[in-house]
């Protein structure tokens, strides 16, 4: 299964952008890029996911690598309700058989006023 | 739309003991998982299920069984607890391989 790294955690200022990097070098051709994230206590909450093209959404933009070897989520103006801790899985394989997303650690992420 | 629920919330055991847990989803999604997370630590993968009647193994299907005899409802269930399965339970739902998982609140087993 191809391996994503993704810094232990991160800080960063209220109403400033943020940008988690995630490493994949060995990332697979139909292998898209999700991002979860978790807040304190909850189960995980989708955030965006891509395969080659750069994604935007309401909660967050995704740029991609042209060589696909790396990923970035953006959020663009952090608050003190994004303080989470952030996912970057390889997943949702093209063989009919769901989608089983693999987590590792993620990056926690800190926010302060 | 309550999304997906999972009941209970927490629960104690003690070793030996049996005990199911039950995912419930309103969305009318084909697939369903288990996750277990342990402190520290990222989602594995239990069960899955691809449709109703239909379940599959994942990273860590030891000690557990599964069942999904309604679309809607995904069951877990401990025949022997121990005090290894001690965890933070996760059930999701989604409606295809690509699609985007929903999760829902977590339920917190405690085996002493």
């Amino acid at each position: 299964d191809a391996k994503t790294t993704q810094p232990n955690s991160m800080e960063s200022n209220e109403e400033e952008p943020v940008h988690l990097p995630c490493n994949h070098s060995t990332i697979s051709g139909t292998d898209y890029i999700h991002w979860y994230r978790q807040l304190p206590s909850q189960g995980p909450e989708y955030v965006i996911h891509g395969l080659t093209s750069n994604v935007n959404n309401r909660m967050a933009s995704l740029a991609i690598a042209e060589d696909r070897k790396s990923s970035t989520l953006i959020l663009h103006r952090a608050t003190l309700r994004d303080a989470a801790v952030y996912y970057c899985i390889l997943g949702g394989e093209a063989t009919g058989t769901a989608s089983k997303l693999t987590f590792g650690t993620g990056t926690r992420l800190q926010v302060t006023l | 739309n309550a999304g997906v629920t999972q009941t209970p919330k927490f629960r104690v055991l003690k070793t030996g003991q049996s005990m199911t847990l039950l995912c419930a989803q309103d969305m009318n999604h084909e697939y369903m998982y288990w996750y277990r997370q342990d402190p520290g630590m990222g989602l594995r993968l239990i069960h899955y299920s691809v449709g109703e009647g239909t379940t599959a193994k994942g990273e860590v299907p030891d000690g557990y069984n599964v069942s999904r005899l309604k679309k809607q409802n995904f069951l877990l269930g401990l025949e022997s607890a121990a005090p290894s399965q001690t965890s933070v339970y996760f059930c999701a739902s989604n409606r295809g391989v690509y699609n985007e998982q929903f999760f829902g609140p977590g339920t917190r087993l405690t085996v002493l």
